[in-house]
């Protein structure tokens, strides 16, 4: 089955830094990876995700990268505000199916 | 507007009493998930519907049970709910699966006392 790790497990950055957000993955037929955020109290919500034949892909002050070699994909975040500050999880779908496995999840904080 | 509806949004039941949650999506979805998560936990999940293929994850525990008579409704069933089934659960759905978005509900709260 998938294995999806994440790192660091909290993190704090000041208003204005970047965060970088790391996930690592075990199967390498994954050919999927999306990022949820989940703030307190609220669902997770998709707010980028990744296919398999692309390396990068940017929404604004959101990228992510795909590292298919390394296995690994990561979650950039830029010009951080505090409504940033959430739980994100990162996913994979365990080869060829209709699931998700998700990582243990992050907890960002974001200092005013 | 809302796509995936969860009810109850709160459920306060006793130790041993079964208890019903219900979702149903307007999105016209062929996949249908339940999650349990726990505080400081990423969702768990529990088992999915391809259309009306069910699906359980191995560790799930017998005492959950799931039904979904229809494209747009499923539900999840507690037969013997313990202290330690006292968790938020999620529906979520996705048009064909793991390469596509998976669009959660507003989850219900269960409390066991």
């Amino acid at each position: 089955g998938e294995n999806v790790e994440q790192h660091p497990s909290t993190l704090s950055v000041q208003e204005g830094d970047s965060a970088v957000i790391k996930c690592t993955y075990s199967d390498s037929a994954s050919n999927y990876f999306p990022w949820y955020k989940q703030e307190l109290g609220k669902r997770p919500q998709l707010i980028i995700d990744i296919r398999s034949n692309v390396g990068e892909k940017k929404d604004q002050r959101i990228a992510v990268t795909l590292n298919k070699t390394a296995k690994h994909f990561s979650l950039h975040i830029t010009e951080t505000q505090p409504e940033d500050s959430a739980v994100y999880f990162c996913a994979a779908p365990p080869g060829a199916n209709s699931k998700l496995t998700f990582g243990k999840g992050i907890t960002l904080s974001v200092r005013p | 507007d809302a796509m995936v509806i969860q009810n109850p949004r709160y459920q306060v039941t006793q130790f041993g009493k079964p208890v019903t949650l219900s979702c149903s999506q307007t999105l016209n979805h062929n996949v249908m998930y339940w999650y349990q998560q726990k505080s400081s936990q990423a969702p768990k999940l529990l088992f999915h519907y391809y259309d009306k293929d069910f699906n359980n994850e191995a560790d799930t525990p017998d005492n959950f049970q799931s039904r979904r008579p229809n494209t747009s409704f499923c539900f999840l069933d507690i037969r013997s709910p313990g202290l330690g089934d006292a968790a938020m659960y999620l529906c979520a759905t996705s048009s064909s699966g793991g390469t596509d978005t998976q669009y959660f509900g507003p989850g219900t709260r269960l409390t066991v006392l």
